[in-house]
């Protein structure tokens, strides 16, 4: 079965200092795996996608994630936390089915506080 | 980038009455909507899947009868909420699969709260 896991609901940061976000997914193929991020009251928005391409991929703000297949990993990591990176972010897997037809599987979500 | 938008943003309404959601893909035709509901501090929780000209699939525990969903066209989905409860109030948040993107990759609406009194 599909699932992913993010490891921690709660991460505090410095202003500054580099952001770790972890996530384990658990997949029989290879996956298409996502990190998108939830502002208070706002909808999601994209910040990278791992589509089997090369392994270590750049998004929007700053932020990489490497996907490690040996470990199943898919960690979101920035090297200097901004103030604005404070945000809900969430990993997902998305699970694809005969016809071209998937679904979205969503991790419990890791609350990043950035502090001065 | 691909766009998705819905309407209204924000809704109270009475304990009884029915309220409908609608999500639109504004530059591309989506085929497949889908509908998630998010619980305060909870992640987001898969309603059901809209097809263009089909019924929706529906997640397991999810009641379609309370839940109503159309896609009568490639860009429009709806979801009624009938004769909401208190316990209905949540964010709901819309999204939709361009065919021609990456596989997988959905895009996400802005949501929708709705208040039930």
């Amino acid at each position: 079965a599909q699932s992913v896991t993010q490891l921690d609901s709660h991460v505090s940061v410095s202003e500054g200092t580099p952001v770790l976000l972890r996530c384990n997914y658990s997949s029989s193929y290879s996956p298409s795996l996502f990190w998108y991020v939830q502002h208070p009251n706002k909808g999601l928005q994209l910040l990278l996608k791992y589509t089997s391409a090369a392994t270590l991929v750049k998004g929007i703000n700053g932020f990489e994630a490497e996907f490690k297949k040996s470990e199943t990993s898919f960690h979101l990591t920035k090297p200097s936390a901004h103030m604005s990176d404070a945000a809900e972010y969430f990993c997902v897997v998305s699970l694809l089915f005969s016809g071209g037809y998937n679904k979205l599987i969503f991790g419990a979500g890791t609350r990043l506080a950035v502090h001065p | 980038g691909a766009v998705v938008s819905q309407h209204p943003s924000r809704v109270i309404c009475k304990s009884g009455t029915s309220v409908k959601i609608e999500c639109r893909s504004l530059d591309f035709q989506a085929t497949t909507m889908f509908w998630y509901r998010q619980f305060p501090k909870q992640s987001l929780m898969l309603m059901a899947t809209s097809n263009e000209g089909s019924k929706a699939t529906y997640e397991q525990g999810v009641e379609k009868d309370k839940f109503l969903i159309n896609h009568a066209s490639l860009t429009l989905s709806t979801l009624t909420v009938t004769s909401a409860h208190p316990e209905d109030s949540s964010f709901y948040i819309c999204s939709a699969r361009d065919p021609a993107g990456v596989v997988g990759e959905q895009y996400f609406g802005p949501g929708t709260r709705l208040t039930v009194t």
